[in-house]
């Protein structure tokens, strides 16, 4: 049950276009198509924004996008703006009917 | 307007016990499986249990299996977590989440002090 592989922090300016990682294993990432990216500003409640690695829950903007492939998922935020700087996590169901988050990434708007 | 409300965090000393409490509204509760996730100071989330819409199964990370149990009370749209042998490191903000494969809606958290 080892977290999944996030960068700690990635940051751009606004209008750019970033992308986050999210590397696991056979057992997670590589097995399930579970997989889905929550945002988070401190004291609130985290929320998703990706589910099945590339589906947008109803009213999150299109801004928002993800893929998959193998062991590696990635979120890609494009036109990038100052309310997206925020923790962002990748989260995979696992062997043995359990969740695995990642290590948590910290988007910076410069 | 789905709602999530957790409550019962506090301080409590080193092999002390705490049972935390999410009700819920919104959605048909008994329909879905749910789930206790935490945050610890300075950590990323980590996922702690779950637990189907009939009880049937429940399932735990390695580092709680023996101390924590998850149960839910259907007829008061309830989640629990009773949290026994309490430890240094269970210091976090615990989260109760819907799941329908991914955690779609989240509650505020309650905060678990550990410490003597």
């Amino acid at each position: 049950q080892s977290a999944l592989t996030q960068p700690a922090s990635v940051s751009g300016s606004p209008g750019q276009s970033i992308t986050i990682s999210c590397t696991g294993t056979s057992s997670d990432v590589g097995s399930y198509n579970l997989l889905s990216w929550y945002q988070h500003h401190p004291g609130k409640a985290p929320k998703l924004i990706i589910y099945e690695g590339n589906k947008r829950p109803s009213g999150v903007s299109n801004r928002f996008s993800g893929s998959k492939s193998g062991n590696t998922a990635s979120l890609t935020i494009s036109g990038l703006q100052a309310e997206d700087e925020a923790e962002y996590y990748c989260c995979s169901y696992a062997a043995g009917n359990t969740y695995v988050f990642g290590t948590g990434t910290k988007v910076a708007v410069l | 307007e789905v709602q999530l409300v957790e409550s019962g965090g506090g301080l409590v000393k080193p092999g002390g016990s705490l049972r935390l409490s999410c009700e819920v509204s919104g959605f048909t509760f008994s329909t879905y499986t749910m789930n206790w996730i935490r945050q610890a100071p300075g950590k990323g989330l980590e996922w702690v249990s779950s637990i189907t819409g009939s009880s049937n199964y429940k399932y735990y990370i390695d580092s709680v299996k023996g101390r924590f149990t998850i149960s839910r009370d259907n007829a008061k749209n309830s989640l629990y977590l009773q949290m026994n042998t309490l430890r240094a490191d269970d210091t976090a903000i615990y989260y109760c989440a819907r799941s329908s494969g991914s955690h779609d809606y989240w509650g505020q958290g309650t905060l678990v002090t550990v410490s003597s």
